[in-house]
C-alpha cells in the first residue's frame, strides 16, 4: 500500500526566504504526483504536476522536482512571501489505481 | 466555468439522519472523485468514477453511495450518518478518466454528526 509522508509537519520562515518543502513515497511505481496548495477552511489548489517521466516543472517562484527511484519530491518556494502560509499537499497517482494519495501536508507559515 | 461545484457548504445532522451531498463540474471531466479530509490523515478517497453510469469503491466506502447518471454530476450519499462521519468532505474532477491528469477540486463541504 502507498503511503505518503510529508516532513515536516509544519514551517515557520521570515520573509524572503528560499525554502523546500518534502514529499516521500513508499512505493515509486506512480503515474505522476501533484503539489497542492490549502488555505485555512478552504479547498485545495493545484500548484504543479509532475509525470512521472519528468523530473521537475516549474510555475513563477515554484519548482517541484520528483526522484522516481527515491521515492521523494520537493516543492522549492524562491523569496518566500506572507501571501505563500498556507498548507501544501503531495499526493501521488498509483499504477493501476484510482486512488490518489495524499500526504497530511506541510503547515507553512511566512512571517512579515 | 464554475469549475467544480458543491453544495451545502456546512451541514450539522444526528445520528442516524441521511442527506446527500452535491458535486457538479462544468468541464466536461470525465473522472469525478470524493475524499473526505480528517485532521493530521490527509485526505482519502471514498468513492470514484470514472464516466457517467461507472462508479467504483476508493479506500473508505462503507456508509456512503454514490451515482453518476451525468457527466456532470456526482452526489454523494449518507445513508445513516454516525458522529464517525464528522469530516471535510471534497469533490474533485480531471479529464479522460484516465490516471495522467491534473486533478481539480470543489471548496468542500463541512459535516458535523451530533
Amino acid at each position: 500500500k502507498q503511503e505518503v509522508t510529508q516532513i515536516p509537519a509544519a514551517l515557520s520562515v521570515p520573509e524572503g526566504e528560499n525554502l523546500v518543502l518534502n514529499c516521500s513515497f513508499t512505493d515509486s511505481a506512480i503515474y505522476n504526483l501533484q503539489w497542492f496548495r490549502q488555505d485555512p477552511g478552504k479547498g485545495l489548489t493545484s500548484l504543479l504536476l509532475i509525470q512521472s517521466s519528468q523530473r521537475e516543472q516549474t510555475s513563477g517562484r515554484l519548482n517541484a522536482s520528483l526522484d522516481k527511484s527515491s521515492g521523494r519530491s520537493t516543492l522549492y518556494i524562491a523569496a518566500s512571501q506572507p501571501g505563500d502560509s498556507a498548507t501544501y499537499l503531495c499526493a501521488v497517482r498509483p499504477y493501476n489505481n484510482n486512488d490518489m494519495r495524499f500526504g497530511a501536508g506541510t503547515r507553512l507559515t511566512v512571517k512579515p | 466555468n464554475a469549475g467544480v461545484t458543491q453544495t451545502p457548504k456546512f451541514q450539522v445532522l444526528k445520528t442516524g439522519q441521511s442527506m446527500t451531498l452535491q458535486c457538479a463540474q462544468d468541464m466536461n471531466h470525465e473522472y469525478m472523485s470524493w475524499y473526505r479530509q480528517d485532521p493530521g490523515m490527509g485526505l482519502r478517497l471514498i468513492h470514484y468514477s470514472v464516466g457517467a453510469g461507472i462508479t467504483d469503491q476508493g479506500e473508505v466506502p462503507n456508509g456512503y453511495n454514490v451515482s453518476r447518471s451525468t457527466t456532470e454530476d456526482f452526489p454523494l450519499r449518507l445513508l445513516s450518518a454516525a458522529p464517525s462521519q464528522t469530516s471535510v468532505y471534497f469533490c474533485a474532477s480531471s479529464y479522460g478518466g484516465t490516471t495522467y491528469n491534473e486533478q481539480f477540486f470543489g471548496p468542500g463541504t463541512r459535516l458535523t454528526v451530533l
